[in-house]
């Protein structure tokens, strides 16, 4: 199985800061990489797909790039409601596995 | 506009069965497959597998072939996970999710999930 790694675990930022969560495939898997955020008691919601394609109705705050191993997600000027758990998935090979989560704290 | 509506949380004994279903509106039912996903408390979230929606061929992560049945009905356009000999270790949130691109890695719209606890 294909193993996701995503750092940081946690951090904490600032409304209308900048923030980057890089997400790390054990081995390559081109551009299937999809991002989602969860917010407690709630369903994930899906933000970017094929690395870097806005899902429709995202904000475009939301950026993601990379190709092969190593991916990230970038939120320009954070809002209150990007508060949340960010997930990365590949979706290269099954089962399509998911990292750890990141959780997007208020500083 | 595109909606999966779970049904409610379950309370079982081990050694239980339980069967979760997810309605799905506002698109073509049978044109999508079908994803389901697991969170247990506090943990990250778990891919299970998928269901073709046109077929109904399952296709199951290792951890999920046995105990875990994905069918459905497409005359209502519901999917179905059902657990068998439930265990302690499978208390936790089941999510369905409808496939944006087919083949079971695109989970574009979920539903709200269902709770499933396993407890004596």
């Amino acid at each position: 199985d294909i193993q996701m790694t995503q750092s940081p675990s946690s951090l904490s930022a600032s409304v209308g800061d900048r923030v980057t969560i890089t997400c790390r495939a054990s081995q390559p898997i081109s551009y299937y990489l999809n991002w989602f955020h969860q917010k407690p008691g709630k369903a994930p919601k899906f933000l970017i797909h094929s690395a870097s394609s806005l899902q429709s109705g995202v904000p475009s705050r939301f950026s993601g790039s990379g190709s092969g191993t190593e991916f990230t997600l970038t939120i320009t000027g954070l809002q209150p409601e990007d508060f949340a758990t960010y997930y990365c998935q590949q979706s290269y090979s099954p089962p399509y596995t998911f990292g750890q989560g990141t959780k997007l704290e208020i500083k | 506009q595109v909606q999966l509506v779970q049904s409610g949380s379950e309370l079982k004994k081990p050694g239980a069965s339980v069967k979760v279903s997810c309605e799905a509106s506002g698109y073509t039912f049978t044109a999508y497959p079908m994803i389901w996903v697991r969170q247990a408390p506090g943990r990250g979230l778990e891919w299970m597998g998928w269901i073709n929606t046109n077929t109904g061929k399952p296709t199951y992560a290792q951890a999920f072939r046995g105990r875990f049945v994905f069918s459905l009905d497409t005359s209502v356009s519901t999917a179905y996970l059902q657990i068998s000999s439930l265990e302690a270790d499978d208390t936790a949130t089941y999510y369905c999710a409808k496939d944006l691109a087919g083949g079971g890695g695109w989970p574009d719209y979920w539903g709200q999930g269902t709770l499933v606890t396993v407890s004596s």
